[in-house]
């Protein structure tokens, strides 16, 4: 699976968009881009994917470029409760394949108030 | 939305001693499981596959006879920490497939100790 590169933290003022960066220029053409994050002490939490159209659901916006080699998860309205590591994550799982997740450092998102 | 449920969610033991986490899909069958180790301030590490009626596969340098995986049915899975020492302290999540192009979801974790 395709390595992934994260800005190790990040600060958002609460109310605005967060926008979280995530690097993978070497994505191959079947494998997805998923974002999870870890509340402390907790299992990951699911947020999205996409394979390389823009992606919305209740939770965030997935924005992948037309070559794929980058990506942008927006939390359109950052809480305190999105204080959170947000892990960028190349997998081939969801191509009709049971590929494993290899989670990297990810990024420390902060939300202030 | 898809459930993993893992039992304990903390457990303490003595050095020597085995324990067993369990892994639950509470509203899917789960034909392939994931374990994963985290240490304190540190990222998830994969520790091995499991795959329902067959043996589990282990990553590079994870003991598999230390750490017992049985896929027994489509909604259980077992971690088996056998001979716990205290390095063995960590926090062990498991995750499972929801369906055949769907993401992985995870469990909330099991804290284990070993004193």
């Amino acid at each position: 699976d395709a390595k992934t590169t994260q800005p190790p933290s990040m600060d958002c003022a609460e109310g605005r968009a967060a926008n979280l960066p995530c690097n993978h220029s070497t994505i191959s053409g079947n494998e997805y881009v998923y974002w999870y994050r870890q509340i402390h002490s907790q299992g990951p939490q699911y947020i999205i994917h996409g394979l390389k159209n823009n992606e919305t659901n209740e939770m965030a916006s997935l924005i992948i470029t037309e070559d794929r080699k980058s990506s942008t998860l927006i939390l359109p309205h950052a809480t305190l409760r999105d204080t959170a590591v947000y892990y960028c994550i190349v997998s081939r799982v969801g191509s009709g394949n049971t590929g494993k997740l290899i989670f990297g450092q990810g990024t420390t998102l902060q939300v202030k108030p | 939305g898809a459930v993993v449920s893992q039992h304990p969610s903390w457990v303490i033991c003595k050095s020597g001693t085995s324990v067993k986490i369990e892994c639950r899909s509470l509203d899917f069958q789960a034909t392939t499981m994931f374990w994963y180790r985290q240490f304190p301030k540190q990222s998830l590490m994969l520790m091995a596959t499991s795959n329902e009626g067959s043996k589990a596969t282990y990553e590079q340098g994870v003991e598999k006879d230390k750490f017992l995986i049985n896929h027994a049915s489509l909604t259980l899975s077992t971690l088996t920490v056998t001979s716990a020492h205290p390095e063995d302290s960590s926090f062990y999540i498991c995750s499972a497939l929801t369906g055949y192009n769907s993401p992985l979801h995870f469990g909330n974790g099991t804290r284990l100790t070993v004193t």
